[in-house]
């Protein structure tokens, strides 16, 4: 069964901190791996991954895939205040319409 | 640009009540859609998904239904709302036949007492 986890669950830092978040995934036939970001409200998107080891960067964010090892992160760098909120991950399901498969999300704080 | 509507914002319904939940999208044709529950504020679970007018694919068997009536609306209704139906619902749409990213609609916050 096509399964994503994510790691941390929760995550306290203080401004200016540079965090990871981890992303791992097990589904047939791999499409894309794609993050979202997710503050009070509706999710939204930050990155689409395909290829392994080719960064995605925009801003203070960047994210890599490992296709062998079967896990992606996202990092973010000089972390604010308003990079607090959930974090997720998901995959596509073959197959099946653009079904996405959503992890459980990292919860990060950032302290200033 | 494309843009995606849902309504109402928030909603508080008693049990046993029934449920209308809509979301629209403009700027695109033929898109395909998707319902997700979001509880306790994380993991979202996909409910239903559609890739044409009349189409639709449930993923939990549950007492909430999904219809699309027009290409780009789609609709989650239920008979009799349950205390477990409360949640926070989001409409997603994606570009048909590039199918992976999905954009998400402000969402609707459902209380069921």
């Amino acid at each position: 069964e096509d399964k994503v986890v994510q790691s941390p669950l929760s995550l306290v830092v203080h401004e200016g901190d540079t965090v990871t978040l981890n992303c791992s995934y097990e589904v047939t036939n791999f499409r894309s791996l794609l993050w979202y970001k997710q503050e009070k409200k509706a999710p939204t998107f930050l990155f689409m991954l395909t290829s392994s080891g080719i960064e995605k960067k925009s801003g203070r964010l960047s994210s890599i895939l490992d296709k062998k090892e079967l896990f992606s992160i996202l990092n973010i760098t000089a972390t604010q205040t308003g990079d607090s909120a959930v974090y997720l991950c998901a995959e596509p399901v073959y197959n099946q319409g653009g079904k996405l498969i959503f992890g459980q999300g990292t919860e990060l704080s950032v302290k200033p | 640009s494309q843009t995606i509507h849902q309504w109402p914002a928030t909603l508080v319904q008693p049990v046993g009540s029934p449920l209308s939940l809509e979301c629209t999208v403009e700027g695109t044709s033929n898109p395909n859609l998707y319902w997700y529950r979001q509880a306790a504020g994380r993991g979202l679970q996909l409910l239903f998904y559609s890739v044409g007018i009349g189409q639709i694919s449930s993923e939990v068997p549950q007492n909430l239904s999904a219809s699309r009536p027009q290409d780009r609306q789609f609709i989650l209704s239920s008979k009799k709302l349950l205390l477990s139906d409360s949640g926070f619902y989001l409409c997603a749409w994606s570009v048909a036949g590039f199918t992976d990213t999905q954009y998400f609609g402000p969402g609707t916050r459902l209380t069921v007492l």
